[in-house]
């Protein structure tokens, strides 16, 4: 079964510092991974998807993230942190098959400081 | 941004009483979802359709039903709303797609509390 860990669910950084939000994932299928970002009492949006092509993926706002099959993992970055990315970030993986359905982590409140 | 209109935005009721909660899109997607979202659970997926009159459980689907009745509109309904049922509701729509490469996008969602 699929399953997606988030290490921290508060990290904190200053404004151009590094952000680094960490993702770890189950699946028994080559996995279909997102991160999705939620603002203040605003709905979930999309920030970048791993399909199976490039391992590095670029998304929007700056973001990055690099599927690693060795380690499982799908971290998000970002070089330069600024006062608008504080929000909380959710790793997603798929359940596979054709409904789309998501298993989401538990989300990580990036807080920044000036 | 994905066309989905959630209503209503607010909601207050009291404990018992039905509630139903719409989600509408105009993306003519084939699936929509529902889910909950509370603090230390992340999203939990409630029900989801694959197309009209097509539904099927998620993970927490106690106390929930649903109805699509047209590719646009996707409703939820608590037929006696009870304390534990406060939270927030988002609705999520996706494409068809392949082994699950499609994303999900979601509606801005329905805070709900019940007294």
């Amino acid at each position: 079964a699929q399953s997606v860990t988030q290490l921290g669910s508060h990290v904190s950084v200053s404004e151009g510092a590094l952000v680094l939000l960490r993702c770890n994932y189950s699946s028994s299928v080559p996995p279909y991974l997102f991160w999705y970002v939620q603002y203040p009492n605003q709905g979930l949006q999309l920030l970048l998807k791993y399909t199976s092509a490039a391992t590095l993926v670029k998304g929007i706002n700056g973001f990055e993230a690099e599927f690693k099959k060795s380690e499982t993992s799908f971290h998000l970055t970002k070089p330069s942190a600024h006062m608008s990315d504080a929000a909380e970030y959710f790793c997603a993986v798929s359940e596979g098959g054709a409904t789309n359905k998501l298993i989401f982590g538990t989300g990580t409140l990036l807080a920044v400081q000036p | 941004d994905a066309g989905i209109t959630q209503s209503p935005r607010h909601k207050v009721t009291e404990t018992g009483t039905p509630v139903t909660l719409r989600c509408h899109q105009t993306e003519n997607h084939r699936y929509m979802y529902w889910y909950r979202q509370d603090p230390g659970h992340g999203l939990r997926l409630i029900h989801y359709s694959y197309g009209v009159k097509d539904t099927d459980k998620g993970e927490v689907s106690d106390g929930y039903s649903v109805s699509r009745s047209k590719t646009e509109d996707f409703l939820l309904t608590l037929e006696s709303a009870t304390s534990s049922q406060t939270s927030v509701y988002f609705c999520a729509i996706s494409a068809s797609g392949t082994g699950g490469n499609q994303p999900q996008h979601f509606g801005d969602g329905t805070r709900l509390s019940i007294l």
